[in-house]
């Protein structure tokens, strides 16, 4: 019964390769997010979507590209993977968008990234 | 740009309170949160307050928030050991977006 599950939790890979992380939720929220939480675990958000529709967009590479097949599911794909990439990546999801009232995220458990 | 700031470390006995402080920059801040972090686990909502209120209590968290020094504040009274945890301060900012702090380490000390 988990609410927000994200796939795989660890992920080693070499530079200048194509990964993909995958999030579901189940709680049937209509809006999700990815976070990316460095070594000092600063926590910036790089990507919104509400109902399939991409509504935060930080500027990060054009390598990251999120996907949303349904809005139960928000997926993360990094081409050209580099050394910076390295960090845990966190999915959330919340009831309604970022706009409307306290808007609490729940959050995944994580993947973390490793580029050597 | 925002910005958000925390004190890294905090240690404290058992039972005693636990005091965590942030900063922020934007005034126009409408909800601010603090956020919990376990180890290998993603983030858990605690609290929150809305800006035109300067005290929250629940249980045994309260939450201060002095606006116009932009500080904002979380007492956990009679703090256990299960409160080890990384906390995050976050505003929500003008345009919707969570800025989050760079978290404080508690540690409880038996």
């Amino acid at each position: 019964d988990t609410a927000v599950s994200q796939t795989p939790k660890y992920l080693v890979t070499q530079m200048g390769n194509d990964k993909s992380i995958k999030c579901e939720q189940n709680l049937g929220h209509d809006t999700m997010y990815w976070y990316k939480q460095d070594s000092k675990k600063f926590l910036k958000i790089m990507f919104s979507y509400n109902n399939k529709e991409l509504i935060i967009n930080e500027t990060v590479p054009n390598r990251f590209s999120p996907k949303s097949p349904d809005k139960a599911h928000l997926n993360l794909h990094i081409n050209s993977l580099e050394l910076g990439d390295s960090a845990v990546y966190f999915c959330a999801s919340s009831q309604d968008s970022a706009t409307s009232g306290y808007n609490e995220q729940f959050f995944g458990p994580g993947t973390r990234l490793t580029v050597l | 740009g925002e910005d958000v700031e925390q004190s890294l470390f905090l240690s404290v006995r058992e039972g005693d309170s636990s005091v965590i402080n942030c900063t922020y920059t934007d005034s126009s801040s409408t909800y601010l949160y603090w956020y919990k972090q376990e180890p290998g686990a993603g983030l858990q909502l605690l609290t929150y307050i809305f800006s035109n209120m300067d005290m929250k209590q629940d249980q045994r968290l309260t939450v201060l928030l002095n606006k116009k020094d932009k500080h904002l504040s979380l007492r956990i009274a009679d703090t256990q050991t299960g409160d080890s945890a990384i906390y995050f301060c976050a505003e929500k900012d003008s345009s919707y977006k969570l800025i989050f702090g760079s978290g404080t380490r508690l540690l409880v000390r038996p």
